[in-house]
């Protein structure tokens, strides 16, 4: 299975806003609300920073908020500050047990 | 605190076996899913396999159905991973997550790197 869209790239100045989207089929996103999103520095392990579509971890900002819309979901970091600067990405439920990521996109703060 | 941690990796040839394995602490594995997911280097993530909170269900990513096998000790809290037939393509670094029912991924392992080369 191929994994979900995201556009390679996406960046912003600090204080501004920056939106991905991570696109997929109705067998996956659009199937249910169980798409998640990840945050990962370099060297280092994902985070997750949002579950079933838009529900925060204890601990993220409310600066990360995510939605979805038929096939696709999305990302929007609002107010980016430098540590913002990281690869996003998405997941999703897939049915029969299997997930699937998205390809990743990578947040540069100008 | 929950935790993941990953052990095992290494360098081996191809066509060779390797276990990697995933200690969990701060809960019992017969709560939660375990999920393995593999990242080669420079891509991006890469769902392989997954365990159910049963230890019974075991579910895996076209690419290494029929060469990988996930399974447990519980004894030991720890889940394990085990490669046969690698192949240079699962050259990764292999890391260990938390499954929830929403079908999130929490928290990660801190990986572990695999290298298959001759």
């Amino acid at each position: 299975q191929s994994a979900l869209t995201q556009p390679p790239s996406a960046s912003g100045s600090p204080g501004q806003s920056v939106t991905i989207s991570c696109t997929g089929t109705s067998s996956d996103v659009g199937a249910d609300d169980y798409v998640s999103w990840y945050q990962q520095h370099p060297g280092k392990a994902p985070k997750l920073i949002i579950y079933e579509v838009s529900e925060r971890p204890s601990g993220v900002p409310d600066r990360f908020s995510g939605s979805k819309s038929g096939n696709t979901a999305s990302l929007t970091v609002s107010g980016l500050q430098a540590d913002d600067e990281a690869d996003y990405y998405c997941s999703s439920y897939a049915g029969s047990n299997n997930y699937i990521f998205g390809s990743g996109t990578k947040v540069t703060v100008l | 605190e929950v935790q993941l941690v990953e052990s095992g990796g290494g360098l081996v040839r191809p066509g060779e076996s390797l276990r990697v394995s995933c200690a969990a602490s701060g809960f019992p594995l017969s709560s939660s899913s375990i999920h393995w997911v593999r990242q080669r280097p420079g891509e991006g993530l890469v769902w392989v396999s997954r365990l159910d909170r049963d230890g019974s269900v075991t579910t895996y990513a076209d690419s290494v159905k029929g060469r990988f096998t996930v399974s447990r000790d519980n004894g030991e809290n720890t889940v394990f991973l085990e490669m046969n037939s690698l192949r240079v393509e699962d050259t990764a670094v292999y890391y260990c997550a938390k499954g929830n029912r929403g079908g999130w991924f929490d928290p990660w392992g801190q990986g572990t790197l695999v290298t298959v080369s001759s």
